[in-house]
């Protein structure tokens, strides 16, 4: 599984778009791009996933370049409520076989009025 | 209702003193796993289950025994729990192994003295 790394923590106000941005150097070619988003004292929940180039839902948008290294969640227009612990994870995909996963530390988004 | 269930949501133990924490789905997943989580240490795996009978050590298994006797359940047993298994432990499950949605548990607030 491709190692991970984000930014500990990061601070916006209600309103702004915040992208968050994972580097995954050593990405195999069958690995996806998965985000999960955590409140305090919940168990993290799944919000996108991505492949290549741009994935967007009713959440957020996901945008990986061509040489997928590195990947950007892009959350909208925050609110208070986006206030979370943010993780990129690597490798897990449709169909695989992949049992040892890893969160890591995430990133801490704080949104402030 | 679709969910994963984890009991206790509190416990307070001492030393030495054995105890399980269930966890049980019912969306009829072949994938679980057991994680715990600690401040500035983000999301470990503990153990995971790709199926019935079919279990494997995580990042952090030292301490943790599991069983899949049944797809639904997977209970996460610490036979002599020690203060440093003091933590928040969070059961999830999915489709499959290497599915990228997992469902989390409520999470398990354990304190050992």
């Amino acid at each position: 599984l491709a190692k991970t790394t984000q930014p500990i923590s990061m601070d916006s106000y209600e309103g702004q778009e915040v992208n968050i941005t994972c580097s995954h150097n050593n990405i195999a070619t069958n690995d996806y791009i998965t985000w999960y988003q955590q409140f305090p004292s919940q168990g993290p929940r799944f919000i996108i996933q991505g492949y290549k180039t741009k994935v967007t839902n009713e959440v957020a948008s996901l945008f990986i370049p061509a040489d997928r290294k590195s990947s950007t969640l892009s959350l909208p227009r925050v609110s208070l409520s986006d206030t979370a612990v943010y993780y990129c994870l690597v490798g897990l995909y449709y169909g695989g076989s992949q049992g040892n996963l890893i969160f890591g530390k995430g990133t801490k988004l704080s949104v402030k009025p | 209702e679709a969910q994963v269930t984890q009991n206790p949501r509190y416990l307070i133990t001492v030393t030495g003193k054995k105890l399980t924490v269930t966890c049980s789905q019912n969306m009829n997943h072949e994938y679980m796993s057991w994680y715990r989580q600690d401040p500035g240490l983000g999301l470990r795996q503990i153990y995971y289950s790709m199926n019935v009978e079919v279990t494997d050590k995580g990042d952090v298994p030292e301490g943790y025994k599991v069983s899949r006797k049944e797809k639904r359940n997977f209970p996460l047993i610490l036979e002599s729990p020690s203060p440093n298994q003091t933590s928040l432990y969070f059961c999830a499950s999915s489709l499959r192994a290497g599915y990228y949605e997992q469902y989390f548990g409520p999470g398990t607030r354990l304190t050992v003295t």
